[in-house]
């Protein structure tokens, strides 16, 4: 069946510019997270959604960040007035449950530059 | 909060055996997870282990102990291919896996 899919795969930017970023998870799950991963480094939780609502936005690194999720489906993630620090591959996962051991399953990523 | 440390790369011969370490401290503890992710991709699910001991899928095995906050990854019989980064993630009190910054594994012939 179908994967995690995310677009667009690569985004230049402008500094200043807002972007949106779109996940589609794997039909029939109601957990969606986002990630993001800089250069050699390990991957930043920024939100999780369960269903439609997001118990979790604590790893949102400022107010410029922000996601919804709607029909406990598509996720996007928008980024306001990008900087260059924004730079970095964003990752969507979705699992079956939010709880107990259900595997995450990742998307493509999203690859930012700001320039 | 949350911390988990591995080591940050490691080398080794195909064929061989590696051990990847991974020490946690978390608020919580709902399950332990390893992912593989090649260079360029995104990362994909090897193991859970939610208690302690040996769980066994083929080369790959992964051990946790959770007294001891530690976990490690075991691959066997080496491959070229497995030259990877191998991501440990911890799911703490709230259920969401936190991700340490990885083990570059490289194997050469």
């Amino acid at each position: 069946g179908a994967g995690v899919s995310q677009s667009p795969s690569n985004k230049v930017t402008e500094k200043g510019k807002d972007v949106e970023l779109r996940c589609d998870p794997i039909s029939g799950h109601t957990a969606l997270y986002w990630y993001r991963q800089s250069l050699g480094q390990g991957l930043e939780f920024l939100i999780y959604f369960q269903g439609n609502s997001a118990p979790d936005k604590s790893g949102l690194p400022s107010d410029r960040f922000s996601a919804e999720r709607t029909g406990g489906s598509v996720s996007t993630l928008t980024i306001q007035r990008t900087q260059q620090e924004d730079s970095a591959v964003y990752l969507c996962a979705s699992s079956l449950g939010g709880t107990g051991g259900y595997e995450q399953y990742f998307g493509p990523g999203t690859r930012l530059t700001v320039t | 909060g949350q911390n988990i440390d591995q080591p940050t790369e490691m080398t080794a011969t195909e064929g061989a055996i590696v051990q990847i370490n991974c020490t946690y401290q978390t608020s919580g503890f709902n399950g332990l997870f390893w992912y593989q992710q090649h260079a360029g991709e995104a990362p994909t699910f090897l193991s859970y282990n939610v208690l302690d001991g040996l769980e066994e899928k083929g080369r790959f095995s992964s051990f946790l102990s959770r007294s001891k906050g530690y976990s490690y990854l075991l691959l066997k019989e080496l491959q070229m291919k497995d030259s990877a980064s191998y991501l440990c993630a911890v799911s703490g009190g709230s259920y969401i896996p936190t991700f340490g910054r990885g083990t570059s594994l490289i194997v050469h012939p």
